[in-house]
């Protein structure tokens, strides 16, 4: 069966340092891949995602991602790390064919601290 | 600029009671979803609706029925509440992108205690 992991349930890291959460799925094709974020007593909001192409993809809020087929990975990342970052982040999986709605497979979320 | 509006932002249910979620979006998205997230266990999937005049179970669909009213309107009905159904409930409604993904768009969410 399908499942998306993220490994770190909580993760703490200073203001200003670099960030990186991690995501592995099991797929047995190569999924469309998201990553959300979700700010306290708020609703998801989409960071980033990645459909073919580039493996390095870009998001808002300074974020980046990279999809590595042969970890069947797709960790998170920031150089530098802002108070404004200590959210709940989700990686998210999803069939690489159209029309699959009900197929999105969420991970358990990281939980994200910031310290000054 | 509203995107997708879910009421009541907060309920307390006494066991046994029934109520419905209520949810809408304006950006005239043909899939529509509803989503529990509980504490570890991330999102998942309650019902769904492809489009306009369907809807389907998702993964945990036992004690919710729906109601896919119109194109924008797509509610999630407890008939008689139990505490396990306490939850944050999440509405969500999606279009496809050209590249055939769906990129769901989410309220904010509707915390539910059942005592």
């Amino acid at each position: 069966a399908q499942s998306v992991t993220q490994p770190d349930i909580h993760i703490t890291v200073s203001e200003g340092a670099s960030l990186e959460l991690r995501c592995n799925y099991s797929y047995g094709a190569t999924p469309y891949l998201f990553w959300y974020v979700q700010s306290p007593g708020q609703g998801l909001q989409l960071l980033l995602k990645y459909f073919s192409g580039d493996t390095l993809v870009q998001g808002i809020k300074g974020f980046e991602a990279e999809f590595k087929r042969s970890q069947s990975s797709f960790n998170l990342r920031k150089p530098s790390v802002h108070w404004s970052d200590a959210s709940e982040y989700f990686c998210a999986v999803a069939p690489n064919y159209g029309g699959a709605t009900n197929k999105l497979i969420f991970g358990t979320g990281t939980l994200l601290a910031v310290q000054p | 600029n509203a995107g997708v509006t879910q009421t009541p932002k907060f309920q307390v249910l006494k066991t046994g009671q029934s109520m419905t979620l209520q949810c809408a979006q304006d950006m005239n998205h043909n899939s529509m979803y509803w989503y529990r997230q509980d504490p570890g266990m991330g999102l998942r999937l309650i019902y769904y609706s492809a489009s306009e005049g369907t809807t389907d179970k998702g993964e945990v669909p036992n004690g919710y029925n729906v109601s896919r009213l119109n194109k924008r309107e797509f509610s999630l009905r407890l008939e008689s509440a139990a505490p396990s159904q306490t939850s944050v409930y999440f509405c969500a409604s999606s279009e496809l992108s050209s590249s055939g993904a769906n990129v769901l768009t989410f309220g904010a969410g509707s915390r539910l205690t059942v005592l």
